[in-house]
């Protein structure tokens, strides 16, 4: 079974569409994250949420919007997508202020 | 702005000797480290942590050193494998109460065990 599960893996799409990305993590954590890969492969957190709420939210455009339902789930969806939105998008999963979280395997997306 | 630098892209070592990592940080809030390991086609995978009390922490093969006055921790493998094969990332907070499990990564260092 895998711990933390991203939808779908790759996603390639147009520039000025709407997309999401699922996330889903059956390890009973309590906080969820996400974490954008870029092209000079660093990797920078966009959110955090702990129990449905949302704790950080980096400087990231307001087009970037998480959407946690339950403590299991934490979905991204991006409006308007942009050139520079490419990227690996990184779901993970861990207990309050731990640090020794788990990650997804990953989202690559392409906008073109 | 970086505040943790790995300054080595790639590592290239034989099977059964040492592999060294570097890791350099600029902020003297950062008082958690951690180390990655990553597969292609997945995400990356706790390795081993050290607190900023701490300038030593071992697992199996894995031994980090950490050098606060000198903002620099490595992380030593010993001895490599071809699993071992990976990019691994070193990461650091500024402190377990405060930042809600917000990691600073660097960008990786490839590493490469020959046989």
């Amino acid at each position: 079974d895998t711990a933390v599960s991203q939808t779908p893996k790759y996603l390639v799409t147009q520039m000025g569409n709407d997309k999401s990305i699922k996330c889903e993590q059956n390890l009973g954590h309590d906080t969820m994250y996400w974490y954008k890969q870029d092209s000079k492969k660093f990797l920078k957190i966009m959110f955090s949420y702990n129990n449905k709420e949302l704790i950080i939210n980096e400087t990231v455009p307001n087009r970037f919007s998480p959407k946690s339902p339950d403590k299991a789930h934490l979905n991204l969806h991006i409006n308007s997508l942009e050139l520079g939105d490419s990227a690996v998008y990184f779901c993970a999963s861990g207990y309050g202020q731990s640090y020794g979280y788990t990650f997804g395997s990953g989202t690559r997306l392409t906008v073109v | 702005d970086q505040q943790v630098k790995q300054n080595s892209p790639s590592l290239s070592v034989q099977e059964g000797r040492i592999s060294i990592l570097n890791c350099d940080y600029t902020n003297s809030m950062f008082d958690y480290f951690l180390w990655y390991k990553k597969y292609p086609a997945e995400g990356p995978t706790f390795l081993i942590s050290i607190s900023s009390i701490k300038d030593k922490n071992e697992d199996g093969r894995f031994t980090v050193f950490l050098n606060k006055s000198a903002k620099h921790l490595s992380l030593h493998i010993v001895p490599s494998q071809p699993g071992d094969s990976a990019v691994y990332f070193c990461a650091a907070s500024k402190g377990i109460a405060d930042s809600w499990g917000k990691l600073q990564f660097g960008a990786g260092t490839q590493v490469v065990v020959t046989p």
